[in-house]
């Protein structure tokens, strides 16, 4: 057990749609880290919190957005969802502003019908 | 850009080793490994950082040529609790403010009895 907690574990949902993923960090960390992982294909970053801020943001879409609440758990809001959005979504948390050593959460999978 | 792992998939009987590669094309800052165990979440295993600190996990080890801006995973004497999907994630220098690790698409280790 990471420490790091997602919510839901599945999400079935339809086209055009909008969903909220929530991610509650290890405690005493301020970096989270969310990522986009489809059937056989790697980890790819999306967007980091810390502290609140957002700090680097990787190939997210307009039409995902995320942002970080003063208790320090992260949500991310994908809307207008398409079936390439169908994936297994990550957060992470870290202690460090910088992306080291990073505590992965058990994942959302969502799936788009 | 991603890094290219290599081989992308490699299976070893018990006690074997294995070495997994990483390369970018890239000015690198720091290496990341993780490993992720099918349906499970990755894990951290290694950072490597250019100047030569590293922070690891026992029996595992690792390098990283700064100058070829490449990194290789050594798994030595290999157990089944090692199989799973190995993803090196690296972060490009001088992207201050925008630190983020960008993971290759892995390299599956499968280890048999």
């Amino acid at each position: 057990d990471s420490g790091v907690t997602q919510t839901p574990k599945h999400l079935i949902t339809a086209t055009g749609q909008r969903v909220t993923l929530r991610c509650s960090p290890r405690s005493g960390d301020l970096s989270v880290y969310w990522y986009q992982q489809s059937l056989d294909q790697g980890l790819q970053f999306l967007i980091q919190y810390y502290n609140g801020e957002e700090r680097a943001k990787g190939n997210i879409l307009e039409r995902f957005s995320a942002q970080q609440f003063p208790d320090l758990h992260s949500e991310l809001n994908l809307s207008s969802l398409e079936l390439g959005d169908s994936a297994l979504y990550f957060c992470a948390s870290s202690v460090e502003v910088r992306p080291y050593e990073q505590y992965f959460g058990p994942g959302t999978r969502l799936t788009v019908t | 850009q991603q890094p290219v792992q290599s081989p992308q998939a490699v299976i070893l009987r018990e006690g074997e080793d294995a070495v997994i590669n990483c390369s970018s094309s890239k000015a690198l800052y720091s290496v990341h490994w993780y490993r992720q165990k099918h349906g499970e979440a990755p894990v951290f295993l290694m950072i490597l950082l250019k100047g030569g600190e590293q922070k690891g996990h026992d029996k595992i080890s690792a390098s990283f040529n700064e100058k070829k801006q490449q990194s290789s995973l050594y798994l030595t004497a290999s157990q089944l609790s090692y199989s799973g999907t190995y993803f090196c994630g690296t972060e490009i220098e001088y992207l201050w403010g925008n630190e983020k690790l960008t993971f290759g698409t892995g390299t599956r280790l499968t280890i048999i009895p």
